[in-house]
């Protein structure tokens, strides 16, 4: 099966500093990944969609700014959360879509665990 | 709005016994697809089961099945004779034809005990 892999899985950090999430898929291209949040005992939400080579568009509510996202090729996207506040801290879960795209089946990463202090 | 519903937020049983998670779905669109993922503690999601909108056939894989009726707008899971490593949340999730992004129940809560 498709492999998603995140990187780091777990970050402590900080109030104010930035950190960067990678999302990769292992063995197929990913022209689409999606980023989510979920908060404990929450369900996931859908914070961006990202395509390679364009700008991410993003759901209501999340800040464009604050979330950056970079997809710069069909086997990365990248999601920085920059000066993070403890309000940031989460679950932070990646997902890929294969090419050629099976748009019904999302591929998804392990999960990032962030804790700011 | 709420495009999945989970109703029961937690459900306890003891093993051997069957649980049934409960989905009603909320959509115009007449291409859609149905997942169910399970969380363990871990918190990585697994992919259990995915379904098209055309496909009203029930599934059985082992100890889980699905029952899909668009009648009533729902894609019940049934978990038979559970086991302890069943213990998990359950996400059940709509993908509509128009964009295929995924809205999320809330999940269900499922503990097994021995």
């Amino acid at each position: 099966g498709a492999v998603v892999s995140q990187h780091p899985s777990r970050v402590i950090c900080k109030s104010g500093t930035s950190v960067k999430i990678e999302c990769r898929s292992l063995d197929f291209q990913a022209t689409t990944m999606f980023w989510y949040r979920q908060f404990p005992k929450q369900s996931l939400m859908l914070m961006a969609t990202s395509n390679e080579g364009s700008k991410a568009t993003y759901e209501q509510g999340v800040e464009k700014d604050k979330f950056l996202i970079n997809h710069a090729s069909l086997t990365l996207s990248t999601l920085t959360v920059t000066s993070a506040h403890p309000e940031d801290s989460s679950f932070y879960i990646c997902s890929a879509e294969s090419i050629p795209a099976r748009q019904e089946t999302q591929y998804f990463g392990p999960g990032t665990r962030l804790l700011v202090l | 709005a709420q495009k999945v519903t989970q109703a029961q937020t937690e459900i306890s049983v003891v093993e051997k016994e069957d649980v049934t998670l409960d989905c009603v779905y909320e959509t115009r669109d007449t291409t859609y697809y149905l997942f169910w993922y399970k969380q363990p503690p871990s918190g990585e999601l697994v992919f259990l089961i995915r379904r098209n909108s055309f496909d009203e056939q029930n599934e059985i894989s082992g100890r889980y099945s699905w029952n899909f009726q668009k009648s009533t707008s729902s894609f019940n899971f049934t978990i038979t004779a559970s086991q302890v490593v069943d213990s998990a949340v359950y996400f059940c999730a709509l993908s509509e034809a128009v964009d295929y992004k995924l809205s999320f129940g809330a999940g269900t809560t499922v503990t097994v005990r021995a």
